[in-house]
């Protein structure tokens, strides 16, 4: 089974910042990696498909890049909406989730 | 507008089998190439992908969870249904529904249900 390895597990952030969140698969899937996003009590919520397209709706500061093993989630400029927790999830082989990064507030 | 419904008991006695059912509203289920899938989330915890059935029928299932998950479809009511036996009380979690989707050649979790939480205690 593909592993996927998220860090930081969690980071504090200040409004503005840019913040990076990685993700690193036990091999090589290609681009099929998608971004998700979840806040308190809610479903996760699609970000980011095939490592960097992003979802019709999204705002653009989000972005992902990434091929093979090593991928990244950006937020350009971190809004007071953005804190939330951000998994990773392959759709390589089946699925798997990374373990999440929680971004709190600085 | 695709919607997702999970349903069935809060509450799971250890070793029995919990039981749930997405129901899909604002689309047919037999339609289109989707995965209709489950995914579960200890509290606290991350979120751990259990299994999808495809349009077709075919099933593939998270290979930790494989001897005791099934996933089945009932067209009839355009639902689709989780099985998971021999529960305990790692079991325990918020259990979601969703529809995988194909957007090119990648496949992304666009839909969800709202979860339900299962609890399994005697």
């Amino acid at each position: 089974a593909i592993q996927m390895t998220q860090s930081p597990s969690s980071l504090s952030a200040s409004v503005g910042d840019r913040v990076t969140i990685t993700c690193r698969a036990s091999q090589g899937i290609r681009n099929d990696l998608g971004w998700y996003q979840q806040k308190p009590g809610k479903a996760p919520k699609l970000l980011i498909y095939a490592a960097s397209s992003l979802q019709s709706g999204v705002p653009s500061r989000f972005s992902g890049s990434g091929s093979g093993t090593d991928f990244t989630l950006t937020i350009s400029s971190l809004q007071p909406e953005d804190f939330a927790t951000y998994y990773c999830l392959q759709d390589y082989n089946y699925r798997t989730f990374g373990q999440g990064t929680k971004v709190e507030i600085k | 507008q695709v919607q997702l419904q999970e349903s069935g008991p809060g509450l799971v006695k250890p070793s029995q089998t919990l039981s749930l059912t997405c129901t899909v509203s604002g689309g047919s289920i037999s339609s289109g190439s989707y995965y209709w899938s489950w995914i579960r989330q200890p509290a606290g915890k991350g979120l751990e992908w259990i299994g999808r059935i495809y349009t077709s029928g075919s099933t593939n299932y998270n290979p930790s969870l494989k001897s005791r998950v099934t996933i089945s479809v009932d067209t009839s009511k355009n639902q689709f249904s989780l099985k998971l036996s021999s529960v305990t009380a790692a079991d325990t979690a918020v259990y979601y529904c969703a529809r995988d989707e194909y957007y090119g050649d990648s496949l992304g979790l666009f839909y969800w249900g709202q979860g339900t939480l299962v609890t399994v205690s005697s």
